[in-house]
């Protein structure tokens, strides 16, 4: 089974401020790793994805994230925060064998971005 | 290309109703997963269907609750008795070949149990 740990739920940083918000994960196979945004009331957009290769993955909006195998992480970063980055942010796995498969989620971390 | 449609945005039902949720997966895109989101939690994963076959319903609650994706038309979630403990948003994605690539998002219907 897959899990995928988010802690805490909220996160606050000023505009201009670095951003990282963590994800652990469990997997018995080799992960694909997401991370999505929800804005208000909004469904939910992919960021970026994981796959295969090079372990940092660069996605939309100047965000990135980097696969650590050995630390089973793959956290979320941003080097500077901006208003429009407040929202809600889910880290998902996918085995990638392709059968049967489907994305496990976290819980959820919410960023708010202070002026 | 349009993305994935949900409709109804936002359905209000009485206990005891019926609640039929629907998704249009994107052009060319055979594989229909539901999601529900409840307050303060993640999204849970409920049902992965292809056309006229349901591959994986373990999220799925096992009475009331229902999915289909008939050869044509939408994909339906139907809630059957809807009590205030269902009160969600549904979400519903679609991808070409399985998640282990993208999926992509409906914006969900949000179903209030009155």
């Amino acid at each position: 089974a897959q899990s995928v740990t988010q802690l805490g739920s909220h996160v606050s940083v000023s505009e201009g401020a670095l951003v990282l918000l963590r994800c652990n994960y469990s997997s018995s196979v080799p992960p694909y790793l997401f991370w999505y945004v929800q804005y208000p009331n909004q469904g939910l957009q992919l960021l970026l994805k994981y796959t295969t290769g090079a372990t940092l993955v660069k996605g939309i909006n100047g965000f990135e994230a980097e696969f650590k195998k050995s630390e089973t992480s793959f956290h979320l970063t941003k080097p500077s925060a901006h208003m429009s980055d407040a929202a809600e942010y889910f880290c998902a796995v996918s085995d990638y064998t392709g059968a049967n498969s489907k994305l496990t989620f976290g819980k959820g971390i919410t960023l708010s971005v202070r002026p | 290309n349009a993305g994935v449609m949900q409709n109804p945005r936002h359905l209000v039902r009485r206990r005891g109703q019926e609640a039929r949720l629907r998704c249009s997966p994107m052009k060319g895109h055979s594989h229909v997963y539901w999601y529900r989101q409840l307050p303060e939690e993640g999204l849970k994963f409920m049902v992965y269907l292809q056309k006229e076959n349901i591959i994986d319903e373990s999220g799925m609650p096992k009475e009331r609750f229902s999915a289909e994706f008939p050869k044509e038309g939408p994909s339906i979630l139907r809630i059957q008795q809807v009590v205030r403990g269902d009160s969600a948003a549904y979400f519903c994605a679609s991808s070409p070949s399985g998640m282990n690539t993208e999926a992509f998002f409906g914006q969900g219907t949000r179903l209030t149990v009155v």
